[in-house]
């Protein structure tokens, strides 16, 4: 079965500070990864996907395969991170529908 | 055409009335998706549209709920006989297959449905 589980529904940390979002999954096979955000009052927009391998707003994502995780990281957080952030997954050919976890409500205290 | 468009953005409703929703997706977008996001948790897709066949729904949408994409434009997502359940945010997403399209999906903003 297809599953994404993001373990923190809510991470608070201090501005500067380093950020790990924390997501794991399960698929029988290869997957895309994607992270989304949805900051308050927007819509869900992506983040950053796991193929194209960038950089976004200072937030990096590795895909491990060993351990089928695709954790989000930025060295120093900025109280404009505060978001509501989604993993998901989907297959790389086919219909790639999504499937997501559950979220993380990250807040940036100043 | 600067994204994807969801009316109503809010819609009450009594328990028993039907409901249906409107999506506008980014024209040259030839997928389109429903999902259904309740509170606490992530979206759920609930089915999808490569232009205007319907290739793949979920067990989420049940016999109550009916999607259209006439001419593979826009969509719309009826629910028929509402129930308190059926509570949620309806999201609509549209994607292009183009390899040279580095931005997934784009999502609406949403219609929220509230059944009394």
């Amino acid at each position: 079965a297809q599953r994404v589980t993001q373990p923190e529904k809510l991470l608070s940390v201090f501005k500067g500070a380093p950020v790990e979002l924390k997501c794991n999954y399960s698929y029988s096979g290869s997957p895309e990864l994607f992270w989304y955000v949805q900051y308050s009052r927007q819509r869900l927009q992506l983040l950053l996907r796991h193929i194209s391998r960038e950089s976004i707003k200072g937030f990096t994502a590795d895909l491990n395969k060993g351990e089928t995780s695709f954790h989000l990281k930025k060295p120093f957080a900025q109280e404009e991170d505060s978001a509501m952030y989604y993993c998901a997954l989907s297959r790389i050919q086919g219909a790639q529908k999504l499937v997501f976890g559950q979220g993380t409500r990250l807040t940036i205290n100043p | 055409d600067t994204g994807v468009s969801q009316n109503p953005r809010h819609k009450i409703t009594k328990r028993g009335q039907n409901v249906t929703f409107r999506c506008d997706p980014i024209s040259e977008h030839n997928r389109l998706y429903w999902y259904r996001q309740t509170l606490g948790q992530g979206p759920e897709f609930l089915t999808y549209f490569q232009n205007e066949a319907q290739l793949e729904k979920s067990r989420l949408l049940s016999d109550r709920f009916s999607a259209e994409r006439p001419k593979g434009s826009f969509s719309t997502l009826e629910i028929q006989r509402t129930e308190q359940g059926d509570s949620a945010m309806y999201l609509c997403a549209s994607h292009s297959r183009k390899e040279s399209n580095p931005y997934g999906y784009t999502f609406g903003s949403g219609t929220r449905l509230t059944v009394v």
